[in-house]
């Protein structure tokens, strides 16, 4: 049981460059979540699911894009990288929407230059 | 508004030093969770807690304990004798409802320096 995988660890892109950032859970779960943590700062959403084919925005969506075709699988899409997308990126999934807690990845770092 | 407010940025204290992280929170929802996550230098996000709005119990586990209470929306969070490995970021985050399900909302987090 690997919980939530994320891959790659780091990146670098280049600005108006395309990635993907891939995540994986093997526990199951219907919700699942895209976060970003600036350096010094909280988490904030950017995207998360209920289930497969069901997806919404949340605090920061410009700049993303995301699918789930798969229970498992909930990729990130960043289309013409920017500078200000230079962060920390965390998947994370959940049972539920309920009072579940979130189970994060290790993160990805991301810089753009 | 649905948030949630860590007024302290960072706080440092001598080991065994007691220290408690304060939070407060804001809700529209009778029925809401609350949680507490911390993030040491590795970069992880580690979950410690989770309380129901419903249960007003406080909890200690450890050397860990949390005070929820409803009438000042509150849940602080308190390390007795605190340790260098406490050193981290803690957040706290509240489960919010919207169109398409729920979820998390986060504090901007306070850091925490443990000396030896």
């Amino acid at each position: 049981n690997a919980g939530v995988t994320q891959t790659p660890k780091f990146r670098i892109l280049k600005i108006g460059q395309s990635m993907t950032l891939q995540c994986t859970q093997d526990m199951n779960h219907n919700y699942m979540y895209w976060y970003r943590q600036d350096p010094g700062m909280g988490l904030k959403l950017i995207y998360y699911s209920v289930g497969a084919g069901i997806t919404d925005k949340g605090e920061v969506p410009n700049g993303y894009n995301v699918s789930r075709s798969t229970t498992e699988d909930f990729p990130l899409r960043l289309e013409l990288a920017a500078p200000s997308q230079t962060s920390v990126y965390f998947c994370a999934s959940s049972p539920s929407g309920g009072g579940y807690e979130q189970y994060f990845g290790p993160g990805t770092r991301l810089t753009v230059t | 508004a649905q948030k949630v407010t860590q007024a302290q940025t960072e706080i440092s204290v001598v080991e065994k030093e007691d220290v408690t992280l304060d939070c407060v929170y804001e809700t529209r929802d009778t029925t809401y969770y609350l949680f507490w996550y911390k993030q040491p230098p590795s970069g992880e996000l580690v979950f410690l807690i989770r309380r129901n709005s419903f249960d007003e119990q406080n909890e200690i586990s450890g050397r860990y304990s949390w005070n929820f209470q409803k009438s000042t929306s509150s849940f602080n969070f308190t390390i007795t004798a605190s340790q260098v490995v406490d050193s981290a970021v803690y957040f706290c985050a509240l489960r919010v409802s919207s169109e398409y399900g729920n979820k998390l909302v986060f504090g901007a987090g306070t850091i925490l320096r443990v000396k030896s």
